[in-house]
C-alpha cells in the first residue's frame, strides 16, 4: 500500500523563522514533489526533484528550497517564513513505472504569525 | 485560457443519482488523466487514471475520455452522502513529466 508521511499536521510559526517540513514515501519512488494549496488558486507545485540530490524549480519556488539526499525524503525548507507562506503544504510522489500517477501524503497546515 | 478547466460548482444531487463531473484540457499532447478525491481539510486521493479513449469503470466510478475533444469526466453512480468532496481533474503534461491540476468541482450530494 502506498505510504506517504509528512511531519507535522498543523504547524505555527513566527515570521522570520526557519521552518522544515519533511516528507517521507516508502515506496522506493523516484520522483517527489512539494506543492502548496490555497482557496481559489488551486494546487500549486513548488519545488520538484527527479531522484536523489536532484532538484527542478516548479511554478512558485521564490522564499522556498528544498533538500533531498536519500531516495525517500524530501524536505521543504521556509528560509524566512513571512504571513503570505501560511497554507496547506501537500507532499506527493510518484514511481517512474506508474505513468504520472502521484500519492500525496496527508499535508501540513502552516500557519506564519 | 486555463490548462485544465472544471467547474468549481457546487454540484448538488439527490442521494441514489449520477453524478458528472467534466474536465477539459489544453495540452493536445497528454496522454494521461486523472480523478481525485479531496475531503475538506485532507489531502487529494487518486481514484481513477485513465489513459485510452473510452470508458474504465471501477466500482461506482466510470472515467470517460475523449481525446479529440480534449475532455475527460468522471461520472459516480448511486451517490451516496459521503461521496460529497471536491473532486481534481489532473492531467500529465507531454512535456515536462509534472501533473497539471484543475481548480476542482465540489460536489454535494444530499440526503
Amino acid at each position: 500500500d502506498v505510504k506517504v508521511t509528512q511531519s507535522s499536521r498543523y504547524l505555527v510559526k513566527r515570521t522570520g523563522e526557519k521552518v522544515f517540513l519533511e516528507c517521507v514515501q516508502d515506496m522506493d519512488h523516484e520522483n517527489m514533489f512539494w506543492y502548496r494549496q490555497d482557496p481559489g488558486l488551486g494546487l500549486r507545485l513548488i519545488y520538484f526533484s527527479y531522484d536523489v540530490k536532484m532538484k527542478e524549480k516548479g511554478d512558485i519556488p521564490e522564499g522556498y528550497s528544498v533538500s533531498r539526499e536519500k531516495k525517500e525524503r524530501f524536505s521543504l525548507i521556509l528560509e524566512s517564513a513571512s504571513t503570505n507562506q501560511t497554507s496547506m503544504y501537500l507532499c506527493a510522489s510518484r514511481g517512474l513505472a506508474s505513468s504520472y500517477e502521484q500519492y500525496f501524503g496527508p499535508g501540513t497546515r502552516l500557519t506564519v504569525t | 485560457q486555463k490548462e485544465v478547466e472544471q467547474n468549481s460548482g457546487p454540484l448538488s444531487v439527490p442521494e441514489g443519482a449520477i453524478a458528472s463531473l467534466n474536465c477539459t484540457y489544453s495540452d493536445r499532447g497528454s496522454q494521461s488523466f486523472f480523478w481525485y478525491r479531496q475531503y475538506s481539510g485532507k489531502s487529494p486521493e487518486l481514484i481513477m487514471s485513465i489513459y485510452s479513449n473510452g470508458d474504465k469503470e471501477d466500482g461506482r466510478f466510470t472515467a470517460q475520455l475523449n481525446k479529440a475533444s480534449q475532455y475527460v469526466s468522471l461520472l459516480i453512480r448511486d451517490s451516496q452522502p459521503s461521496d460529497s468532496a471536491t473532486y481534481l481533474c489532473a492531467v500529465g503534461s507531454s512535456n515536462t513529466g509534472k501533473l497539471i491540476f484543475g481548480q476542482g468541482t465540489t460536489l454535494q450530494v444530499k440526503p
